[in-house]
């Protein structure tokens, strides 16, 4: 069983619609937890980082995690042609543990016009 | 305002020969992670480095793999004897201290014929 599990999509979606991607993990020692997106043959950019249980909001962006489940999710609101890439969920544990971070497999997304 | 430099982008090279890539991390950063990303896969942590040293090298193969980090210059990743599945893109990832985000740079996509 993988660390991190992420479900691979395509996810395609109409223009406006509110898009939820999710995560979930084994590794209860993880504490910080982040959303890259990544366009096709570039480099992640991070896009929310987050500690321990919560949400945090950016713009469109929303992040949520509950560590009781293990289960972590980015919200998009009012979704645009432009946010159509790869969305990869990361994460960490404290520092004494390492600062590598465990990525899920990404989620491909299309919003479509 | 440069953000993590790689080069080069792309970089092609026959089985058994040596792949040299470099990472300048961005301006006042002093860490440095390297990470491989497979066909199909997530990223996979290889290596951590601050100045001159290697903090954490868990997922570096434990051969023909090393990396480095000197007091001057960027950070390389050296994979000598290179095989066919070698073949990935290479992402380095840099952050101001160990508590910090990474953020990661372009990429370098290596091709082993």
């Amino acid at each position: 069983q993988k660390e991190v599990e992420q479900d691979p999509g395509p996810l395609s979606v109409p223009e406006g619609a509110i898009v939820s991607l999710n995560c979930t993990y084994s590794n209860s020692a993880f504490q910080y937890f982040m959303w890259y997106r990544q366009y096709s043959r570039k480099g992640p950019e991070l896009l929310m980082y987050t500690y321990s249980s919560g949400n945090k909001e950016d713009g469109r962006f929303t992040a949520q995690v509950d560590k009781s489940s293990k289960y972590i999710s980015l919200f998009i609101r009012d979704s645009q042609p432009s946010d159509s890439a790869t969305y990869l969920c990361a994460m960490r544990g404290l520092t004494g543990g390492g600062n590598k971070l465990t990525f899920g497999t990404g989620t491909q997304l299309k919003v479509e016009l | 305002n440069a953000g993590v430099m790689q080069n080069p982008r792309h970089l092609v090279r026959r089985r058994g020969q040596e792949a040299r890539l470099r990472c300048s991390p961005m301006k006042g950063h002093s860490h440095v992670y390297w990470y491989r990303q497979l066909p199909e896969e997530g990223l996979k942590f290889m290596v951590y480095l601050q100045k001159e040293n290697i903090i954490d090298e868990s997922g570096m193969p434990k051969e023909r793999f090393s990396a480095e980090f000197p007091k001057e210059g960027p950070s390389i990743l050296r994979i000598q004897q290179v095989v066919r599945g070698d073949s990935a893109a290479y992402f380095c990832a840099s952050s101001p201290g160990s508590e910090n985000e990474q953020f990661f740079g372009p990429g370098t996509r290596l091709t082993v014929l």
